[in-house]
């Protein structure tokens, strides 16, 4: 299994539709991050939680918000999409400073 | 507020060349350096961390250096094979914790 596994991988979802991104992770990190990539952009990041009680804005988290139900679960919801929300979303985990971030494989969002 | 800056864009370069990608940030104040590579519509696969101490990391024919105080960073590979082809991204962990990316440099080798 992935260590870092995100659902759905790929959604096709209509404007003003509630829509909730999950994401779970396996290798016990309190740090977990949500980021969307647009076509030839680097990540940019929406919310971070550095545990299960600490949730912070990113750059970006106008029209999103997120849910950490526990250490290993992180969530995003976008409470009425709009088409220019459709992006690449990725969940990442890391554990502190010393170590690097583990990416999941993304979920495609369309947004119609 | 972190800038991270990556050039080229692009670049396109014949099988077996060694290579330079260049990073460059705004603010020294950073705790560590990765570099990632990311296939067409893939997730993100990290290659080297460097962290604020340390000048440089190695792994296989890749080579990371960095130097904080100029804000730069370059990820060298030797040799380069038509497998590397691939988007590659810059990042700094900042003063605040948070993963701050560059756009990426979209690389191919051709064979």
């Amino acid at each position: 299994d992935a260590d870092v596994t995100q659902t759905p991988r790929n959604r096709i979802t209509k404007t003003g539709k509630r829509i909730m991104l999950e994401c779970s992770q396996t290798k016990g990190h309190d740090r977990m991050y949500w980021y969307r990539q647009d076509p030839g952009l680097g990540l940019r990041l929406i919310y971070y939680s550095f545990d299960v009680k600490d949730i912070n804005k990113g750059e970006i988290s106008d029209g999103y918000s997120v849910s950490r139900q526990a250490q290993a679960k992180f969530s995003l919801s976008l409470e009425s999409a709009i088409p220019n929300q459709t992006a690449l979303y990725f969940c990442a985990t890391s554990e502190d400073l010393n170590y690097g971030y583990t990416f999941g494989s993304g979920t495609r969002l369309t947004v119609v | 507020k972190q800038e991270v800056t990556q050039i080229p864009a692009a670049l396109s370069v014949p099988e077996g060349e060694n290579l330079v990608l260049n990073c460059s940030f705004t603010d020294s104040a950073i705790y560590n350096l990765q570099w990632f590579r990311q296939d067409p519509g893939k997730g993100l696969t990290s290659l080297l961390l460097i962290q604020s101490s340390q000048r440089e990391q190695t792994s296989g024919r890749l080579n990371a250096s960095l130097d904080k105080s100029s804000g730069r960073s370059t990820l060298y590979i030797a040799a380069s094979q038509p497998g590397d082809s691939a988007t590659y991204l810059c990042a700094v962990t900042d003063s605040s914790y948070k993963l701050i990316f560059g756009s990426g440099t979209r690389l191919l080798v051709r064979p």
